[in-house]
């Protein structure tokens, strides 16, 4: 089967600690993409990479940091600098179309 | 600068037909989407439209785009309460690298 897969569903983290969220993909797709998802806030990409070892900011990228070492894998850091980590957490792919293939999702809190 | 706008609460009978709306400010967008969340899941693609169409039925779902007003809408027929989710109004950044999301419509059916 194809698709994104995030693990894991649920991720618990003491505040000061940093965090590493996996995403992969078998969909052989170039671009993958990273949003946060707050009520009613809707989704804010975090960064992007439209190919292996290379990546770019979105609109809220402080206290994030990402790799792109292999095209099917885009793990998202969520560090120590970032202030409010507790959210949920979207990673997309995309192929040479514009639309965006989304996986489950991973809910993050720091306590 | 880019942005989308959604209404954020629709309710609904069972059997009714919903309507929901969108409002975009990039013109030079080629296509856009319409997203359905499901609590607690990722986003699935439900439908797009390209920007040179005024209208796209699929099924239950009709799109219909005012590149003028900069007006998009999704149409549900015969809503069932398997329709409940939010649903998301996208579109493509000018560089055409990323899509822009509204922040989301909740529609709620009830029997």
């Amino acid at each position: 089967d194809g698709g994104i897969t995030q693990s894991p569903k649920y991720l618990f983290r003491k505040e000061g600690q940093n965090v590493t969220l996996s995403c992969e993909q078998n969909l052989n797709h170039d671009a993958m993409y990273w949003y946060r998802q707050d009520p009613g806030q809707g989704l804010r990409l975090i960064y992007y990479s439209q190919i292996v070892n290379d990546f770019q900011k979105g609109d809220i990228a402080e206290g994030y940091s990402v790799s792109r070492e292999k095209k099917e894998s885009f793990p998202l850091t969520v560090t120590s600098a970032q202030k409010n980590p507790t959210a949920f957490y979207l990673c997309a792919s995309r192929d040479l179309g514009y639309e965006q293939y989304f996986g489950p999702g991973t809910r993050l809190t720091v306590t | 600068g880019e942005d989308v706008e959604q209404s954020l609460f629709l309710s609904v009978r069972e059997g009714d037909s919903s309507v929901i709306n969108c409002t975009y400010t990039d013109s030079s967008s080629t296509y856009l989407y319409w997203y359905k969340q499901e609590p607690g899941a990722g986003l699935q693609l439900l439908t797009y439209i390209f920007s040179n169409m005024d209208m796209k039925q699929d099924q239950r779902l009709t799109v219909l785009l005012n590149k003028k007003d900069k007006h998009l809408s999704l149409r549900i027929a015969d809503t069932q309460t398997g329709d409940s989710a939010i649903y998301f109004c996208a579109e493509t950044n000018q560089a055409g690298t990323a899509l822009i999301f509204g922040k989301g419509t909740t529609l709620s059916v009830s029997s």
